[in-house]
């Protein structure tokens, strides 16, 4: 079965520290890939996805996300975590053959004052 | 622009209760889906259509029913509730698959 593994369930960073949130996923082929962000009580928003254009996707907010084949991985970054970037985040992948998303099981971020 | 709409917000069932959760968007968007969001399991597809008059399975499927006559409107039907369906329910709309998705603000069930 196809799947993306979001490697840590909650990240706890400083405040204008850098953020890492770590997405693998399987493949024989080259998926389509996103981020999606989920604020408390609130619908899921898209960060960025990744088309099989540039490797380097660059999203809103400051967040980016680079895919690299080689290691079948699309992990987030940020370099300096504001107080709003407190939320879940979910990695999210197409799959071949039919039309459906999977869903990682998603990463809980913390930021400390 | 409302984009995606879901009612109701939220919903207490008595077992073996039915109820339709609602959801329209006014995107224009062929295809919608509805997901359940659980701790732990990120969100599940439960059905999604392609388009008006086509819908199909997704991975947990059972319990619920859909329809899909106008591309605007998707209504989750559970038939006969059950505990295990407590959960927050999430309907989006998107122009394809690999497109942003919009995402309803939720509806919060909980089955006693």
């Amino acid at each position: 079965a196809q799947s993306v593994t979001q490697l840590d369930s909650h990240v706890s960073v400083s405040e204008g520290t850098p953020v890492l949130l770590r997405c693998n996923y399987s493949s024989s082929y080259s998926p389509s890939l996103f981020w999606y962000v989920q604020h408390p009580n609130k619908g899921l928003q898209l960060l960025l996805k990744y088309t099989s254009a540039a490797t380097l996707v660059k999203g809103i907010n400051g967040f980016e996300a680079e895919f690299k084949k080689s290691e079948t991985s699309f992990h987030l970054t940020k370099p300096s975590a504001h107080m709003s970037d407190a939320a879940e985040y979910f990695c999210v992948r197409d799959n071949f053959g039919n039309e459906k998303l999977t869903f990682g099981t998603g990463t809980r971020l913390t930021i400390i004052p | 622009n409302a984009g995606v709409t879901q009612t109701p917000k939220f919903q207490v069932l008595k077992t073996g209760q039915s109820m339709t959760l609602q959801c329209a968007q006014d995107m224009n968007h062929e295809y919608m889906s509805w997901y359940r969001q659980d701790p732990g399991m990120g969100l599940r597809l439960i059905h999604y259509s392609v388009g008006a008059g086509i819908t199909d399975q997704g991975e947990v499927p059972n319990g619920y029913n859909v329809s899909r006559s106008t591309t605007e409107d998707f209504p989750l039907r559970l038939l006969s509730a059950a505990p295990s369906q407590t959960s927050v329910y999430f309907c989006a709309s998107s122009r394809t698959l690999n497109t942003e998705a919009f995402f309803g603000q939720g509806t919060r069930l909980t089955v006693v």
